[in-house]
């Protein structure tokens, strides 16, 4: 049974460092790996998908790898900003299209 | 904007009202539809997979008697939370991708529904 774990569950950090955020999976016969943002009260925003394939994929200030193999996968912010307080979810999905989300990262950023 | 869209975004009623939630694709066809609950704090944890024109796939743990799905349409799914009780009070969201044949697509999420039973 897949088991996703995220580290750190809460960090608070001041405006401009850059941040990694962890994931890692217990099966590694995985279709891709998706990270997700999601602000209180809200649904699901989609931030970055990586293919079984891929090494990482990046979309502005933020980058994520994956490390198949051994099951993990990071998501790197640089130079934060408040407005990327959220909570961050990484997701894998499997052959069957069923996500399997992680516990969460809390993460604040003050100004 | 939005490709997934979800109706309601709040409801508040009193124990024993069965609660409809719509999912809607709005710009693809979405053969499959997907039910996530979120406690407080929590991760999302699947309920069950919607398959347009076929019956609901339910996770392990999850009353397919209490939770009705329907999913008429390819862009339609529909939950049901019947004779809700407070347990059944939390976050429900739904998300769909294209239909099969675009590979390793995103997960498409709505706004959610807070589902309040007092």
């Amino acid at each position: 049974k897949q088991e996703v774990t995220q580290i750190p569950a809460a960090l608070s950090v001041p405006e401009g460092e850059n941040l990694v955020l962890n994931c890692s999976f217990t099966d590694s016969a995985i279709y891709n790996l998706q990270w997700f943002r999601q602000d209180p009260g809200k649904g699901l925003t989609s931030l970055l998908l990586i293919q079984s394939s891929q090494r990482e994929q990046t979309s502005g200030r933020l980058n994520a790898s994956l490390d198949k193999s051994s099951g993990r996968s990071t998501l790197y912010i640089a130079a934060s900003q408040p407005g990327d307080s959220a909570t961050y979810l990484c997701a894998v999905e499997g052959n069957t299209d069923k996500l399997i989300f992680g516990t969460g990262t809390r993460l604040q950023v003050f100004p | 904007g939005a490709v997934v869209s979800q109706h309601p975004s709040w409801v508040i009623c009193k124990s024993g009202t069965s609660v409809k939630i719509e999912c809607r694709s709005l710009d693809f066809q979405a053969t499959t539809m997907f039910w996530y609950r979120q406690f407080p704090k929590q991760s999302l944890m699947l309920m069950a997979t919607s398959n347009e024109g076929s019956k609901a796939t339910y996770e392990q743990g999850v009353e397919k008697d209490k939770f009705l799905i329907n999913h008429a349409s390819l862009t339609l799914s529909t939950l049901t939370v019947t004779s809700a009780h407070p347990e059944d009070s939390s976050f429900y969201i739904c998300s769909s991708t294209r239909t099969r044949g675009f590979s390793n697509q995103p997960q498409h999420f709505g706004d959610g529904t807070r589902l309040s039973i007092l």
